[in-house]
């Protein structure tokens, strides 16, 4: 089955920019979302990016997508201590249309 | 705020105990999930409801039991739950199933089960 993965944890300084890695197994992926928990809350969608894009920016944040080397990224601008939290990625599977989340990336941000 | 509301926040619940996890929308989302989340885990899919029609259904024990009573309300029946079942139970809601990327899951902030 799919298998997504990330690095389990980022620290940056404040101003600085953050990038998180995913990679994932299924080629025949659809969409890939970005997600962002806050300690005792739900997940929040940040942005996500359908297959046949490379790039998607939304205000501070950047989507890149290596569909060649099933490598999607995450970078944030200017990053803030109000940034600092769990970030998942999940991509939509092309055969099965399950979304599978990745292992999450614990950013924390120093002032 | 998110626009998913989940009652209550917090539950603890001994093992005879039976009790219940509310949760609802008025986004028109025609789509609910659950999801169960251990800490600084992944969340886990168990049920999905596809016009309150249980679709998914991820081999899960039946001690749990989901219930769809309209297209806003998502209910989880909790009853003889063990204690590896605390966690926090999350719900989300999605306009479609179909695998659009513009029908992304909106999550609530859950309930943190504690099952002693």
């Amino acid at each position: 089955g799919e298998d997504v993965e990330q690095s389990l944890f980022l620290s940056v300084r404040e101003g600085d920019s953050s990038v998180i890695n995913c990679t994932y197994t299924d080629s025949s992926s659809t969409y890939l979302y970005w997600y962002k928990q806050e300690p005792g809350a739900g997940l929040q969608l940040l942005t996500y990016i359908f297959s046949n894009m490379d790039m998607k920016q939304d205000q501070r944040l950047t989507v890149l997508l290596n569909k060649k080397d099933k490598h999607l990224s995450l970078r944030i601008a200017d990053t803030q201590t109000g940034d600092s939290a769990i970030y998942f990625c999940a991509v939509l599977g092309g055969a099965t249309n399950k979304l599978i989340f990745g292992t999450g990336t614990l950013l924390a941000v120093q002032p | 705020d998110t626009e998913v509301t989940q009652t209550p926040k917090h539950l603890v619940m001994g093992m005879t105990n039976k009790k219940s996890l509310k949760c609802e929308q008025h986004m028109g989302h025609r789509a609910m999930y659950w999801y169960k989340q251990k800490a600084k885990k992944p969340p886990e899919l168990m049920f999905v409801y596809s016009y309150e029609k249980l679709s998914i259904n991820e081999s899960v024990p039946s001690r749990f039991s989901p219930e769809c009573p309209n297209s806003s309300l998502l209910n989880l029946h909790l009853h003889a739950l063990q204690p590896e079942d605390s966690a926090l139970y999350l719900c989300a809601s999605s306009q479609g199933t179909g695998g659009n990327g513009n029908s992304p899951l909106h999550f609530g902030n859950g309930t943190r089960l504690t099952v002693t």
